[in-house]
């Protein structure tokens, strides 16, 4: 069965600081790791994918398959990067429509 | 360009009681999704559609659970006889179709059972 696992219900840190979210996952086939961010009163939205391995907002994640893990970082935290992030993986095999397996979540803090 | 709509925001809802969760996905998105999220946890899938036809049910917690999207746009999420354990935020998604296409959400229903 596949799974996502964020460590880390609550991180803070100040503003400046880097930031480093943590993900790890099982899965037997193929996956797709994605971000997914919610900031307060608003829908969750897309933040990054593996496979476009762009930077978005100055956060990176690079898929480490060897220790199953796609974490999130950034060298310089804002306080505006304050918000819920999740972690999610989806089987990337020819016949997938895209069901998401999600984590538990990480609320992000950056304090002024 | 409206983004997934979802109605009503907020249901209260007796135990017992039957409640009808509404999704307009983004126009010309094939796929649309379903999910749970509990208090503190992250969203849980329940169910797929193709346009018109359920391809995965496998997330629905019991037969209490329906989901329909009869002309292949707007989709319906039905609970029969609420139960406590019901209450979350149900969250709807659509995506044009496959796995590398992004799935863009709805703010979601915040279902509580009283």
């Amino acid at each position: 069965a596949q799974r996502v696992t964020q460590p880390e219900k609550l991180l803070s840190v100040f503003k400046g600081a880097p930031v480093e979210l943590k993900c790890n996952y099982s899965y037997s086939g193929s996956p797709e790791l994605f971000w997914y961010v919610q900031y307060s009163r608003q829908r969750l939205q897309l933040l990054l994918r593996h496979i476009s391995r762009e930077s978005i907002k100055g956060f990176t994640a690079d898929l480490n398959k060897g220790e199953t893990s796609f974490h999130l970082k950034k060298p310089f935290a804002q306080e505006e990067d304050s918000a819920m992030y999740y972690c999610a993986l989806v089987n990337a095999g020819g016949t997938s429509y895209g069901k998401l397996t999600f984590g538990q979540g990480t609320i992000l803090t950056v304090h002024p | 360009g409206a983004g997934v709509s979802q109605s009503p925001r907020y249901k209260v809802a007796k135990r017992g009681q039957d409640v009808a969760l509404r999704c307009d996905p983004i126009s010309g998105h094939v796929s649309l999704f379903w999910y749970q999220q509990a208090l503190g946890q992250g969203p849980e899938f329940l169910t797929y559609f193709q346009n018109e036809a359920q391809l995965d049910k496998s997330g629905l917690p019991s037969d209490r659970f329906f989901a329909e999207r009869p002309e292949g746009s707007v989709s319906t999420l039905k609970i029969q006889r609420t139960q406590q354990e019901d209450s979350a935020v149900y969250l709807c998604a659509s995506s044009l179709y496959g796995f590398d296409t992004e799935a863009f959400f709805g703010q979601g229903t915040r279902l509580t059972v009283v």
